[in-house]
């Protein structure tokens, strides 16, 4: 059954340094999501992405944040300069067109120090 | 925007009882009503949803009901067993699919062997 990837499962950094956040989505997929789950909290949504543009965002979601599809398998989420409070699990999830199931890869859970 | 609250926090079962989670949402555009199960480690895993067409739907020892006039939908899982054991999210999102979910708070379910 296909699944959604994201790479790196655990990824550590200094504050004030950027990261990217890998996922790839299931092949068919057209929509994508980013969310995130501070420790012991609820997931909640940051961005959605369709046809190359960014559909739906957060407050979360500020000027530090920014997605990307750099070709045609991989989904990206940057943090320019990363903050303590970003420290958190960071899902990706993936959806067909015109569809409401949500599929979540398995998180990356970034540490700021 | 929608907010989505769920009770209880914790529950813990004797292994073969019933167990019920509830979930109240404050938007009434809202129309689907996932469920995920989250393991240690792990994205969470959609296991049953529901759109307002439909009251209940069921699917082996898994139950979800919906009550649109009273806002708030419930999850029941029969016959529980150890592998039960997780954190539990109802979440709820608009009417025209690939929108945002918007998560509950959580309930970690323990079944008692």
């Amino acid at each position: 059954e296909p699944e959604v990837t994201q790479t790196p499962s655990h990824q550590v950094t200094q504050m004030g340094q950027e990261v990217i956040l890998r996922c790839v989505p299931i092949s068919n997929h057209l929509y994508f999501y980013w969310y995130r789950q501070i420790l012991g909290q609820k997931v909640e949504f940051l961005v959605s992405f369709y046809n190359n543009e960014i559909s739906e965002k957060s407050e979360i979601f500020d000027d530090q944040f920014s997605v990307e599809r750099p070709d045609g398998s991989n989904f990206t989420l940057k943090i320019r300069s990363t903050k303590l409070e970003d420290s958190a699990m960071y899902f990706c999830a993936s959806t067909r067109e015109r569809s409401y199931e949500q599929y979540f890869g398995p998180g990356t859970r970034l540490t700021v120090t | 925007g929608e907010n989505v609250e769920q009770h209880p926090s914790t529950l813990s079962v004797q292994e073969g009882d019933s167990a019920v989670i509830k979930c109240t949402y404050s938007d009434s555009a809202s129309n689907y009503f996932p469920w995920y199960k989250q393991e240690l480690g792990k994205g969470p895993q959609l296991i049953i949803d529901i759109r307002s067409n439909v009251g209940e739907k069921k699917d082996q020892r898994i139950a979800v009901t919906l009550n649109k006039t009273a806002k708030h939908f419930s999850l029941h899982i029969t016959e529980t067993q150890p592998e039960d054991s997780a954190v539990y999210f109802c979440a709820a999102s608009g009417n025209f699919g690939n929108e945002k979910l918007t998560f509950g708070t959580g309930t970690r379910l323990t079944i008692i062997p």
